[in-house]
């Protein structure tokens, strides 16, 4: 099956920094999402994106299909923003989503 | 507009009990899709059920069954509990099979 890997595995900010997470898939897909799983477990979609740019306040992402990544952007990050981020992945015609292995934020003050 | 709303929220079970498991979809959505989120790892697809027909499966064993009604809303039955079925189960609707998914807050189960 697809394989699907973030980096970095954690990263830890002070509140207003700007940070870059990574998502790298193995083969072509024609369905990708962002989310962001809370410290309550609770997971929000953040973009649907198989390809191109979206943005979405403080947030915005870009996939290139053509190289099998996607990047997400947070930038003035608060402490809300602490927790994990998926990047989720599907090849065929139903959202049967191949999480990758998430990169846990922390936002410290 | 409701969200997608999943009932019970914890559950403790012993091993070889049955449970089931309920998710409402979001207003509007046809497809549900159940994913099993084992401790520190990502959500792993279970099945996905499309206008009340199964649409999809994961690598999971028979024992896990579901069902969705003509609402849309969807229950998932797992028979014979093992303890590795300790898990957040969490469910998502989206408008068609391959969209955006809305996950509800999950089920927290855990086997004995």
């Amino acid at each position: 099956g697809i394989q699907v890997e973030q980096s970095p595995p954690d990263l830890i900010l002070q509140e207003g920094a700007n940070s870059t997470l990574r998502c790298n898939f193995s083969d072509s897909v024609n369905n990708l999402q962002w989310f962001h799983q809370n410290p309550w477990g609770q997971l929000i979609n953040l973009f649907y994106i198989p390809s191109g740019t979206k943005q979405n306040g403080r947030l915005s992402a870009t996939t290139v299909a053509t190289e099998r990544y996607s990047l997400l952007y947070i930038s003035s990050s608060q402490t809300t923003d602490s927790g994990v981020y998926f990047c989720a992945v599907e090849r065929g015609t139903a959202s049967k989503l191949t999480f990758g292995t998430g990169t846990r934020l922390q936002v410290t003050l | 507009e409701t969200g997608v709303t999943q009932s019970p929220t914890h559950l403790i079970k012993t091993r070889g009990q049955q449970v089931t498991l309920r998710c409402s979809s979001q207003s509007g959505h046809n497809t549900v899709s159940w994913y099993q989120q084992a401790l520190g790892q990502g959500p792993q697809f279970i099945f996905q059920y499309y206008r009340e027909e199964e649409n999809g499966r994961g690598n999971f064993p028979p024992r896990f069954s579901g069902l969705q009604f003509p609402n849309y809303s969807s229950e998932l039955n797992v028979n014979a509990l093992e303890l590795d079925d300790s898990a957040l189960y969490l469910c998502a609707s989206s408008l068609g099979p391959n969209e955006k998914l809305f996950f509800g807050s999950g089920t927290q189960l855990s086997v004995l």
